[in-house]
């Protein structure tokens, strides 16, 4: 079935350090691909998306490229800060776009000053 | 222009009691959507909403809990004899489409305790 596979955490760095989160699906076709964060206390918030192959999702420093030869979607960041300390969902609506988003595990990131 | 609203935040109930949590979508949007977080784990998708329709109930569990959205008022996820296996996050969710193609918007979730 459709899956949506993310490392694992929980990822440590320093401020400033490069960031990336590995994130894989399993569908039929193309599916629109997505990575949430979420605060601590706080629901999901859309960070970026990207709706067909090859594109590229950008927000707040953020970047993520659908590549659809290795079916990944990896969260990149050349600069973290503390303040993006959070956990990062990867998701996607799978096969069907029938509505519902099937999550990575989610990846806790914690920079330190 | 408010988000989507959910409330209570935090919901503490004891064993065999029912727990009704509400979310109130965004204005203008239609299409409804829960999903369950446990604790260390990710979101599972519950049950997908239309105003008086239930799309897809494929995530929901065959018994104890139900999902309704009324013409009028919030969608209501009710958990009818709570176990403690219940405790998690539940949140809402609600798009303009009953499509994924722009994303959702999350409301802020109610976490459920039971004791």
């Amino acid at each position: 079935g459709d899956s949506v596979t993310q490392m694992e955490g929980p990822v440590t760095l320093s401020e400033e350090a490069f960031l990336t989160i590995n994130c894989t699906y399993t569908a039929t076709g193309y599916p629109s691909l997505f990575w949430y964060v979420q605060y601590p206390g706080e629901g999901l918030q859309l960070l970026l998306k990207a709706t067909k192959a090859d594109d590229k999702g950008s927000n707040k420093g953020f970047e993520a490229t659908y590549r659809k030869e290795t079916t990944s979607f990896h969260l990149e960041k050349g600069s973290v800060q503390v303040s993006d300390s959070a956990v990062y969902f990867c998701a996607s609506p799978g096969s069907g776009n029938t509505g519902k988003l099937i999550f990575g595990q989610g990846t806790t990131l914690q920079v330190k000053p | 222009n408010a988000g989507v609203m959910q409330n209570p935040r935090h919901l503490v109930r004891r064993r065999g009691q029912e727990a009704r949590l509400r979310c109130s979508p965004m204005k203008g949007h239609s299409h409804v959507y829960w999903y369950r977080q446990l604790p260390e784990e990710g979101l599972k998708f519950m049950v997908y909403l239309q105003k008086e329709n239930i799309i897809d109930e494929s995530g929901m569990p065959k018994e104890r809990f139900s999902a309704e959205f009324p013409k009028e008022g919030p969608s209501i996820l009710r958990i009818q004899q709570v176990v403690r296996g219940d405790s998690a996050a539940y949140f809402c969710a609600s798009s303009e489409l009953g499509e994924v193609f722009y994303g959702y918007t999350f409301g802020s979730g109610t976490r459920l305790t039971v004791v």
